[in-house]
């Protein structure tokens, strides 16, 4: 088992739609949980990012980590075209290893 | 442009050759990583730096794999004798780390190599 599962998709939905990005973890030492967004060809950008449990939120975005059930959501309200991407989820332990693990990435297209 | 930069972009060499990308991290920044992605996956980690000091290496990292960051700036990482397994996208990012806070990565566009 990977530590980080994510469905790579791909996931089309319609502009103005709610999107729901997932991904489950089975190292309990991870305590730091961040979403990238990667066009194609282009390097990921540092969407949110989340400290241990709870939620987060950012215009659009939304951020929600349970930690008792290692699963970590990404949540995009009114999705537009531009949001069109791979999606990556992206984990860190704390006192530990400082590298990031992350997700296979979804990739999302949104429609006009 | 203040983000983190990489040289460069495309590379296209052949089998057997060395090869050497070169990133220069956010200025302030302190930690430098380098990162591997192969199409459909996630980036693996490979390594980082903490100033000069490279602080963490993947099993990923093999002998044919060197990283430096001599002067605590940019850093060059090396690939001697490629092989086709190699092509990938290799992706820097850099940090500011402080003791006592969290750093978040921020990443460079990337170098793709395509071994033939």
């Amino acid at each position: 088992q990977k530590e980080v599962e994510q469905d790579p998709g791909p996931l089309s939905v319609p502009e103005g739609a709610i999107v729901s990005l997932n991904c489950t973890y089975s190292n309990s030492a991870f305590q730091y949980f961040m979403w990238y967004r990667q066009y194609s060809r282009k390097g990921p950008e540092l969407l949110m990012y989340t400290y241990s449990s709870g939620n987060k939120e950012d215009g659009r975005f939304t951020a929600q980590v349970d930690k008792s059930s290692k699963y970590i959501s990404l949540f995009i309200r009114d999705s537009q075209p531009s949001d069109s991407a791979t999606y990556l989820c992206a984990m860190k332990s704390q006192g530990g290893s400082e590298k990031l693990v992350f997700g296979k990435g979804t990739k999302l297209t949104v429609n006009p | 442009d203040t983000g983190v930069s990489q040289d460069p972009r495309h590379k296209i060499t052949k089998r057997g050759q060395n090869v050497t990308f070169r990133c220069d991290p956010i200025s302030e920044h302190n930690r430098l990583y380098w990162y591997r992605q192969t199409l459909g996956q996630g980036p693996e980690f490979l390594t980082y730096f903490q100033n000069e000091a490279q602080l963490e290496k993947s099993r990923l990292l093999s002998d044919r794999f060197s990283a430096e960051r001599p002067k605590g700036s940019f850093s060059t990482l090396e690939i001697q004798r490629t092989e086709q397994g190699d092509s990938a996208m290799y992706l820097c990012a850099s940090s500011l780390w402080t003791s006592g806070k969290s750093d978040t990565q921020y990443f460079g566009p990337g170098t793709r190599l395509t071994v033939l």
